[in-house]
């Protein structure tokens, strides 16, 4: 399968605690978002990168909240001290460029903070 | 606040009914636009695109959708709806070369068979 990959698929952790997310993109793409989408919304944005860098960051991703993409290939998402309201699906999407080029999702890790 | 409005929460209808979802925007300028399907199980999938050209877009699985500028709309319709059909479906905006998508909450369709 040369689609979005994202592990773990699921995550139940206790407040308080770090996590951290992985991200594969479809290879040569170049752009990778990271999104949030809790239940009964849509995904929200979180950050993005263009290869290495990290060229945008949501107001939605708070200082507890770090995203590294580490030679322009897979990504890590973490999250420290995890709280209550982090529960909810973490989506990846890659694409080559921005703009009009559609984007491929993973199937994401939903995240469960007891 | 710059937005992304879908109307129906959630559509019921039966096999061979027509569809017309809803999407409205609420930016100016130049927008790109998207349907993305959600399967149960499965994930977000790209249905059509709309970022310039002809305003009524074909995509997959006999879908389209209709760019009326003036009312900053992007509905999304089927002739003929089939039971493999249900699932969630998102409306999303992008601008300009960052890309980053502006989602609505969705529409959950079921297809009684």
């Amino acid at each position: 399968d040369t689609g979005v990959s994202q592990n773990p698929r699921h995550k139940i952790t206790k407040r308080g605690q770090n996590v951290t997310f992985r991200c594969d993109p479809i290879s040569e793409h170049n752009r990778l978002y990271w999104y949030r989408q809790t239940l009964g919304q849509g995904p929200e944005f979180l950050t993005y990168f263009q290869n290495e860098a990290q060229l945008e960051k949501s107001r939605l991703l708070s200082d507890r909240f770090s995203a590294e993409r580490p030679k322009g290939s897979f990504s890590t998402l973490e999250i420290q001290r995890t709280e209550q309201g982090d529960s909810a699906m973490y989506l990846c999407a890659s694409t080559h460029s921005g703009g009009t080029d559609t984007q491929y999702f993973g199937p994401g890790t939903r995240l469960t903070v007891l | 606040a710059q937005s992304v409005s879908q109307h129906n929460h959630h559509v019921i209808l039966s096999e061979a009914a027509s569809l017309e979802l809803g999407c409205n925007y609420s930016y100016g300028g130049t927008v790109n636009l998207f349907w993305y399907v959600q399967y149960p199980g499965q994930h977000l999938q790209l249905l059509l695109k709309y970022f310039s050209g002809d305003p009524l877009v074909k995509g997959i699985k006999g879908f389209e959708a209709e760019f009326i500028k003036s009312k900053f709309s992007f509905n999304l319709r089927k002739p003929s709806v089939q039971w493999s059909d249900t699932a969630e479906y998102f409306c999303a905006v992008s601008r300009g070369s960052q890309g980053n998508l502006i989602f609505g909450k969705g529409t959950k369709l079921s297809v009684k068979p």
